[in-house]
């Protein structure tokens, strides 16, 4: 059973479209965090969210964590080629050490 | 370059072989994570250390080990290998605290022919 899943699993879009990516579970989470990871590499973290109802930005990402602690969405503004690559949630539950990763949306845009 | 070195980046070896797996935490972090990543599991989390004692353990194989050295290094070992072994596995390193990111190194490549 998967913990954290993400929708849509793929993602291709054009250049300058606007889009969303979900993370869903029914367990809630004391903290939660977005990664991006491009082929050959590692995860890169991209924001850490730790409040019910936390809004973050990041430049054209914007990251909001659900009031309930149990979900949290990615959108991205006008998605450029250099966003493609595979996004990753990953949430901590409280009294554990480790973050559970999420399925994981691949997102390709289009030039 | 992140801060955290896995070597090698590339391992090819046959079934029923033995391999190590390194992994350098950035400097400073305490903690050192173990990742394995296949096409079809996605992200999973295998085994984490803090300043040299295990602190939690996943879906992590009899057969797979690993420890952390005094000066924080790590090892991954990786013993009777077989076919479905074969997978991306990262290390990350942490700070002290839950609520820091990850810093994942860029994994090695291991093929088992």
């Amino acid at each position: 059973t998967q913990l954290l899943e993400q929708s849509p699993q793929f993602l291709s879009i054009q250049e300058g479209e606007n889009l969303t990516v979900y993370c869903n579970s029914s367990s809630v989470f004391s903290s939660l965090q977005w990664y991006r990871q491009e082929p050959g590499e590692g995860p890169v973290l991209l924001v850490t969210v730790v409040t019910g109802g936390e809004v973050k930005k990041l430049k054209r990402l914007t990251f909001q964590f659900g009031d309930a602690r149990k979900d949290s969405s990615l959108h991205i503004t006008a998605a450029q080629p250099g966003d493609t690559g595979l996004y990753l949630c990953a949430g901590l539950r409280g009294g554990t050490y480790k973050y559970i990763f999420g399925t994981g949306t691949r997102l390709k845009v289009l030039a | 370059d992140s801060g955290v070195t896995q070597t090698p980046k590339h391992l090819i070896t046959a079934t029923g072989q033995r391999v190590t797996l390194r992994c350098s935490p950035r400097s400073g972090d305490l903690s050192v994570y173990w990742y394995q990543q296949s096409l079809d599991q996605g992200l999973q989390f295998l085994i984490q250390y803090y300043n040299g004692e295990e602190r939690a353990k996943g879906n992590i194989l009899e057969r797979f080990s690993a420890q952390q050295f005094p000066d924080l290094h790590s090892e991954l070992n990786l013993s009777s290998l077989e076919l479905g072994d074969s997978a991306l596995y990262f290390c990350a390193s942490s700070p002290l605290g839950q609520n820091y990111g990850y810093t994942f190194g860029s994994g090695t490549r291991l093929t088992v022919v």
